[in-house]
Order: structure tokens, then C-alpha cells, then sequence
């Protein structure tokens, strides 16, 4: 069965040091993973996706199949990017899978 | 706000009773899924539809929740004989078929509170 694991439920840093949120993941499938995002008192929404390697925000993931991770990085985290910050992958039907959420605190 | 809209935002109900929820995807969306939130947990999913037709339903939906997408647009998720355990937020998310699979817009939720 697919799951999702995010570790860590609460992550401290001060503003520039770099910030790693991580995420495991189990599937049989090829996995897609995505990072979903919710600012305080704002909906939830895609911050990224693996398959775009993308960088959004200052943030990159890459996926590692060897180890089944998807772990979110930044170089110099900014008080901004304090949030619930939530794992994904999807399976059947474009459903996804979310992890139990890392929030991530930037102090100043 | 043209994005997805769900009602009502908060709901209090008596143990045993029905509620129902509304939500209204963003309009061009032909996917529209529930999810299911409880504290400290990241959402859950519940079901999904394509257009009017609910493909996919979760373990997690007993027979006391039924969810409708009548004419392709909005949808209602209904819980009857509501009970505490059903207290949670239920979100509301939709896509496009075609676009990334993976970005979903959600809703702001309506948070359930039985007691």
C-alpha cells in the first residue's frame, strides 16, 4: 500500500540557515511526489512537483528512488517560509496520499 | 475569490444528526475530490469524480457518507447520524484532466464539529 512518511512534526530555524523538511515514501508504483504547501490561514496549495524539477520559492526536491525520499531543501530559509508544508503522492485516479505535515518555523 | 468555494465554513451538530456540505469547484474543473482532515494529520482522501461520476471511494467512506456531483459542477458530501469521531475538517479540491497530474486547488474547508 502507498504511504507517506514526513518525521519530523515540527522544524525550527533561524532566518538564512538552510532548511531541509524531509519525506519517505512507499509505492510499487513509479511514484510522482509532490510538496503541497499551507500559509497560516490560507488554503492549501502545490509548492512543487518532482517531475518539473522545478525550483519554487527557493525551495528544490529530489526525488531518490534508491532511498524513497522526496526531501524539500533551502539554502537561506526567510521568515516567509514559515508553514504547514505537506508531502504527496499520487496513485490511482489522481488521488494523492499526503504525509502527516512538517510545520516549519523561521525565526528572525 | 474565483477559486474553489465550499459552505459552510463551520459546522456544529448534535451527535445523530445529518449535516451536509457544499462545495463549488473552480468552474472549467471536470475533477472534483473530497479529503478528510483530523488534527495533527495531513488529509485524507475520501472519493473523487470525473464530471457527474464518483470513480473512487476510500475504505474510510462508511455507509453513512454519501457524496454527489449531479450535474458535473458542484458537489455535496452528506454524513448521516453524524457521530464524534466524524468531527474533522473536509476539504474540497479540483483539476483539470490534462493539466500536471498532482496540482489540485483546494478549498478552505468546512471544519465538522460533533458533539
Amino acid at each position: 500500500a502507498q504511504r507517506v512518511t514526513q518525521p519530523e512534526k515540527l522544524l525550527s530555524v533561524f532566518k538564512g540557515a538552510p532548511v531541509e523538511l524531509k519525506c519517505n515514501y512507499s509505492y510499487s508504483g513509479s511514484p510522482e511526489l509532490f510538496w503541497y504547501v499551507q500559509y497560516s490561514r490560507q488554503r492549501l496549495q502545490l509548492l512543487l512537483r518532482h517531475i518539473s524539477r522545478e525550483s519554487i520559492k527557493g525551495f528544490t526536491a529530489d526525488l531518490n528512488k534508491g532511498e524513497t525520499s522526496f526531501h524539500l531543501k533551502k539554502p537561506f530559509a526567510q521568515e516567509e517560509d514559515s508553514a504547514m508544508y505537506y508531502c504527496a503522492l499520487i496513485t490511482s485516479g489522481s488521488r494523492l496520499t499526503f504525509g502527516e505535515g512538517t510545520q516549519l518555523t523561521v525565526n528572525p | 475569490d474565483t477559486g474553489v468555494s465550499q459552505d459552510p465554513r463551520h459546522k456544529i451538530t448534535k451527535r445523530g444528526q445529518n449535516v451536509t456540505f457544499r462545495c463549488d469547484p473552480i468552474s472549467e474543473h471536470n475533477r472534483l475530490y473530497w479529503y478528510r482532515q483530523t488534527l495533527g494529520q495531513g488529509p485524507e482522501f475520501l472519493t473523487y469524480f470525473q464530471n457527474e461520476a464518483q470513480l473512487e471511494k476510500s475504505r474510510l467512506l462508511s455507509d453513512r457518507f454519501s457524496a454527489e456531483r449531479p450535474k458535473g459542477s458542484f458537489s455535496t458530501l452528506e454524513i448521516q447520524r453524524t457521530e464524534q469521531g466524524d468531527s474533522a475538517m473536509y476539504l474540497c479540491a479540483s483539476s483539470f484532466r490534462g493539466t500536471f497530474q498532482g496540482e489540485a486547488f483546494f478549498g478552505q474547508g468546512t471544519r465538522l464539529t460533533v458533539v
